[in-house]
């Protein structure tokens, strides 16, 4: 069984459109992310929920909303699609223990996002 | 902007050759550094990782140093095979939840 899946794994839509990219992790942990890699590779981290409640909130345009029905699954929906939102997304989670350094993310394979 | 830095951008050694990659981060109070690799098509995988109260970790062929004074740490690669072809990431934790990472590295091991 896969760890962390995601879906879809291509996605490909028009400019202004709304879509949604599902995430599920099956290996209970208490925390999940959301990623854009762009272009050139470079991995940047977008949300951060804990046991369902968002803990790292990055400069994304509020286009982008994440929801999390439970600590399992989180999702990203996009609205009003733009040239620029393209690129691969990628969700992952962790089981953060405190007073512990380690944080070992798992991550999907990716959600790549082409807008037309 | 970017918490973490990573250099070089990409790399290309000869199959047999060692590679090695660095990373500087700006907040002393990152306490977690670790590497990922990322081949095509796949999400990124963690490789090997290291805590700020060590100074070096070995598996077998890769290594990772780190210099928590100069804030750099680096990732070795000995022996290497075509199948060590990838981007490679290096992060660094800022808080109990917040990782950063590098740019990534493109690897590329000629045979």
């Amino acid at each position: 069984d896969t760890a962390v899946s995601q879906t879809p794994k291509y996605l490909v839509t028009q400019m202004g459109n709304d879509k949604s990219i599902k995430c599920e992790q099956n290996l209970g942990h208490d925390t999940m992310y959301w990623y854009k890699q762009d272009s050139k590779k470079f991995l940047k981290i977008m949300f951060s929920y804990n046991n369902k409640e968002l803990i790292i909130n990055e400069t994304v345009p509020n286009r982008f909303s994440p929801k999390s029905p439970d600590k399992a699954h989180l999702n990203l929906h996009i609205n009003s699609l733009e040239l620029g939102d393209s690129a691969v997304y990628f969700c992952a989670s962790s089981q953060v223990y405190s007073g512990l350094a380690k944080n070992i993310q798992y991550f999907g394979a990716g959600t790549r996002l082409s807008v037309l | 902007g970017e918490n973490v830095e990573q250099h070089p951008s990409t790399l290309s050694v000869q199959e047999g050759d060692s590679a090695v990659i660095k990373c500087t981060y700006s907040d002393s109070a990152s306490n977690y550094f670790p590497w990922y690799k990322q081949e095509l098509g796949k999400g990124p995988q963690l490789i090997i990782d290291i805590r700020s109260n060590v100074g070096e970790k070995k598996d077998q062929r890769i290594a990772v140093t780190l210099n928590k004074t100069a804030k750099h740490f680096s990732l070795h690669i000995t022996e290497t095979q075509p199948e060590d072809s990838a981007v490679y990431f290096c992060a660094a934790k800022l808080g109990r939840n917040d990782m950063r990472f590098g740019a990534g590295t493109r690897l590329t091991v000629k045979p």
